[in-house]
């Protein structure tokens, strides 16, 4: 079955301690990219990738980090989590950039006390 | 920066009743619009997909426009039914690869 799968699915975790969501997609996607989405600011994207070893920015990514080292894999790590980086974080991936819709991984609820 | 707005923010129709969801965005230099639907707390479900050279798409009683040049796309949905309740939101992606959402509408179907 082609899906986004996204690990864990809830993470309850402390101020500082570094995490990593993973993002995994089975279609053969070239473009792949994060999102959070908080009550009353919508979702908003946080890095994307175009191919394997290209990132870049998205609207929001203080605090965050991606890496690309496979096609298949786009990992969300967050080097010293902050309360504010507390979301539902989706993964999404899309056979090119543009002319192509979007699939969306089940999303990840992230709660940091 | 490409900004993309839905409104109403929150609408509910008793059942049986067309919906009309509107979407606008500043930026007409796009790729393609979509429309997603989400249930609280879960992902997003694609439902609607136009490419930036058509002017609709439709799949069952659903049913979305675009107008490029005035920046907006409308989302009908016939003859509503309580589990079309949930929040509809949509999305363009613009020249430079973006992808930008709007707030979504909430929507209420009562039976």
């Amino acid at each position: 079955e082609a899906q986004v799968t996204q690990n864990p699915r809830y993470l309850i975790t402390v101020t500082g301690k570094k995490l990593t969501v993973t993002c995994s997609q089975n279609m053969n996607h070239e473009y792949m990219s994060w999102y959070r989405q908080d009550p009353g600011l919508g979702l908003r994207q946080i890095y994307y990738s175009m191919n394997v070893e290209v990132t870049d920015k998205g609207d929001v990514p203080e605090g965050y980090k991606v890496s690309r080292k496979e096609k298949r894999n786009f990992p969300l790590i967050l080097e010293s989590p902050s309360p504010n980086q507390t979301s539902l974080y989706f993964c999404a991936s899309s056979p090119g950039t543009g002319f192509h819709g979007q699939y969306f991984g089940p999303g990840t609820r992230l709660t940091v006390t | 920066k490409q900004e993309v707005t839905q409104i109403p923010a929150a609408l509910s129709v008793p059942e049986g009743e067309n919906l009309v969801l509107n979407c606008s965005f500043t930026d007409s230099a796009i790729y393609n619009l979509q429309w997603f639907r989400q249930d609280p707390g879960k992902g997003l479900t694609s439902l609607l997909l136009i490419q930036s050279s058509q002017r609709e798409q439709t799949s069952g009683r659903l049913n979305a426009s675009l107008d490029k040049s005035s920046g907006r796309s409308t989302l009908y949905i016939a003859a509503s039914q309580p589990g079309d309740s949930a929040t509809y939101l949509c999305a363009v992606i613009s020249n430079d690869y973006k992808l930008s959402f709007g707030a979504g509408t909430t929507v209420t179907v009562r039976a």
